[in-house]
Parts: structure tokens; sequence; C-alpha cells
């Protein structure tokens, strides 16, 4: 079974540009998440989705940032523009649901993003 | 607020040596947590869990014992290998939401 695809895993923009990033969850998998991850630190929510509806979006940056997963599958995240503070990893998650005790996270190998 | 602390890094040990990460969280209620592993190049892997008070996870010769008296999820390995060089991260959830809030992570390094 495949697991969580992301694309490209690297990209190098100059400050300003805008920049988008691809995320596939594990088939069948309703929930998403997009993390931001900075150097020596561990991985912080930008946004959760149930399905196509964002449950959880107070840590994204609604000014720059957008997120979309209109089909309730595959999902993007966009930075409009991009400034050098945005230069981090950029994780995408899944997990089969929401709720219960426990809920297993698989994660993505991740999107590294330099601003120039 | 909920947070996860993580002793700092970088840890470098010689190969069989005991390993200690230390984790200590700050709560209200019954969170649910986590180590995860990081390889160089990889994403994310959960390594073990435990979803209640003096629950033990484990997993390829790691250990935790959810201690909620301490407030401490520790991870051990009796014997490390090079092959466990990675970034581990420690982590909390809820049952009732579904937000993990992650540590800052503690870099090993196994060295022949």
């Amino acid at each position: 079974e495949a697991g969580v695809v992301q694309s490209p895993r690297y990209k190098i923009i100059e400050k300003k540009q805008p920049v988008a990033f691809w995320c596939n969850p594990i088939s069948g998998h309703n929930t998403l998440y997009w993390y931001l991850q900075n150097l020596g630190q561990g991985p912080e929510l930008l946004i959760r989705y149930e399905n196509e509806e964002a449950v959880d979006d107070s840590q994204l940056p609604k000014d720059r940032f957008s997120a979309e997963r209109l089909k309730g599958v595959d999902s993007t995240l966009k930075i409009q523009p991009a400034e050098l503070g945005d230069s981090a990893v950029y994780l995408c998650a899944s997990s089969l649901g929401a709720g219960g005790n426990y809920n297993e996270q698989f994660f993505g190998p991740g999107t590294r993003l330099t601003v120039l | 607020g909920n947070s996860v602390t993580q002793m700092e890094g970088p840890v470098t040990l010689s190969e069989e040596a005991f390993l200690t990460i230390n984790c200590t969280y700050t709560a209200t209620g019954y969170p649910s947590l986590f180590w995860y592993v990081q390889y160089p190049g990889e994403g994310l892997q959960l390594l073990l869990k435990a979803t209640k008070a003096d629950d033990k996870g484990s997993n390829k010769g790691f250990e935790a014992t959810y201690r909620k008296e301490t407030t401490s999820f520790h991870l051990e390995k009796g014997s490390v290998q090079v092959s466990d060089s990675a970034v581990y991260f420690c982590a909390l959830r809820y049952s009732t939401g579904n937000q993990f809030y992650f540590g800052t992570g503690t870099s090993l390094t196994v060295i022949p």
C-alpha cells in the first residue's frame, strides 16, 4: 500500500514568489493534516481536514497561506507571496478519521522549501 | 496549555549502549502519548504509543511507560544500534480532538 505522497520534495524560490505543495493521503484516510517543521523543531499544525472540511485552521497564517481539499482526497497548500521566514519543511499526514481513543497519523516525506 | 518537553540533543552513543530520552508533558485530562522517529530524508513514523496511565508501549526494542504521577513518557532502549540513528519526537494527543502536540525532537547518533 502506498504511503502519503508529497510533491515536490524540494523547492527553491525567491521571496515574494508563490509556491504550492501537493499531498495525496493514504487511500481511505478521511483526515488530512498539514504541518510546518522548522529546523530543529517538532511539527506544528497548520490545518486539519476532515474529508473536504477544514476543521482546524487556527494556526494557518491566512494572509498568505491557503489550502484546499476539494474532493476530500488530495490537498494543496499554497503560499503567496513567500517570505524568507517560510523556509521550512512542510509535512502532510493522514489518518483514518477523527475521534476515538487513538488514531495513528501517517506522515509523508515532506517538502523542503527554501526562500531566497 | 498543552505542551511536550524533550531533553535537548544531540545525543551520541556507542553501539550497544543504553539509551534514555526524557519526555515530560503538560496537559489537562488524559492524553494519549506517542514516540515518533524520523530517519534522515524521511517522514515521521510512529515508533510506539500508550493511551492510558501505566501503559507501556514497545517496539523494535524501544520502550516507554506512561507515568501520570510524573507526567512523563521517557523512551528507553537497552542496546542501541547504528541503525537507530535518527531524530525522536515525543507527542501527545487528546481523545476528544485530533490535534497532536510535538516536542522539539532529540537527535540520536549511534557510532560503531
